[in-house]
């Protein structure tokens, strides 16, 4: 079956960076593009950006360029969100997701990774 | 960037009765190139990632109960429960995927019992 696994929790400091996976199976890899959301607490899904498996190529939600890096490894089948310098505005769930190529909706999520920004 | 606007905010409805959840975008959504409208309905329960309930703005996911049903068009859309159960308390989100990037959601509804 189709899963998206996600690395764990993380706690990190004001300015630091933090970098989360989501190893995908059940799936012909190439077919569908891998999507980070993250949601902080009590806010609405906020869509960061996105990969094509394929390429590499990448685009990112404007209220995120500069400070996220999205990337993957075929070999392993497996996204990776890197956050840099964070604050506490950054906490927040983030999740990866997949859209088969031209659809738009995500049909598989990521069970999620907390990330806290804490002094 | 595409605004949605969901209301209301929260609603609390009796087991076996109706819920209606509205999804309000700041501008259409309708793709004329296949006159599908870009639309999307996620639920989402405590604890859990977001869960497909429909695309298109009313087809539904497989496995979906078909008590879920999504209308509308252009700039106003409807999820519909045609009668609630206790397991679809949730928070219940919008999203479009007309004009990306971004991909945008709705800000939640949250759907409680009475």
């Amino acid at each position: 079956q189709v899963q998206l696994v996600q690395s764990g929790a993380e706690v990190k400091k004001p300015g630091a960076s933090v970098k989360v996976s989501c190893k995908t199976s059940g799936y012909t890899f190439s077919e569908y593009a891998i999507h980070w959301v993250r949601q902080a607490p009590g806010q609405r899904l906020e869509w960061m950006g996105w990969i094509n498996p394929v390429s590499g190529d990448t685009r990112y939600s404007q209220q995120f360029q500069g400070t996220v890096t999205i990337t993957r490894d075929t070999s392993t089948t497996t996204g990776f969100m890197e956050l840099t310098s964070l604050t506490s505005e950054d906490t927040a769930v983030y999740y990866c997701a997949r859209d088969k190529w031209g659809t738009g909706w995500f049909d598989s999520w990521g069970q999620g990774t907390l990330v806290t920004v804490s002094s | 960037d595409i605004v949605l606007t969901q209301s209301p905010d929260s609603l609390a409805v009796s087991l076996g009765e109706g819920a209606t959840i509205n999804c309000k975008s700041s501008q259409s959504v309708l793709d004329r190139s296949n006159n599908k409208n870009s639309l999307a309905w996620y639920q989402q329960k405590p604890g859990q990632p977001p869960k497909l309930l429909i695309h298109w703005a009313s087809t539904r996911e497989s496995g979906v109960p078909d008590r879920f049903s999504g209308s509308g068009s252009g700039t106003d859309f409807t999820l519909t429960i045609s009668s609630l159960q206790a397991e679809d308390v949730a928070v219940y989100y919008c999203q479009q995927y007309y004009k990306t990037p971004p991909h945008t959601f709705g800000q939640g509804t949250k759907l409680e019992i009475k």
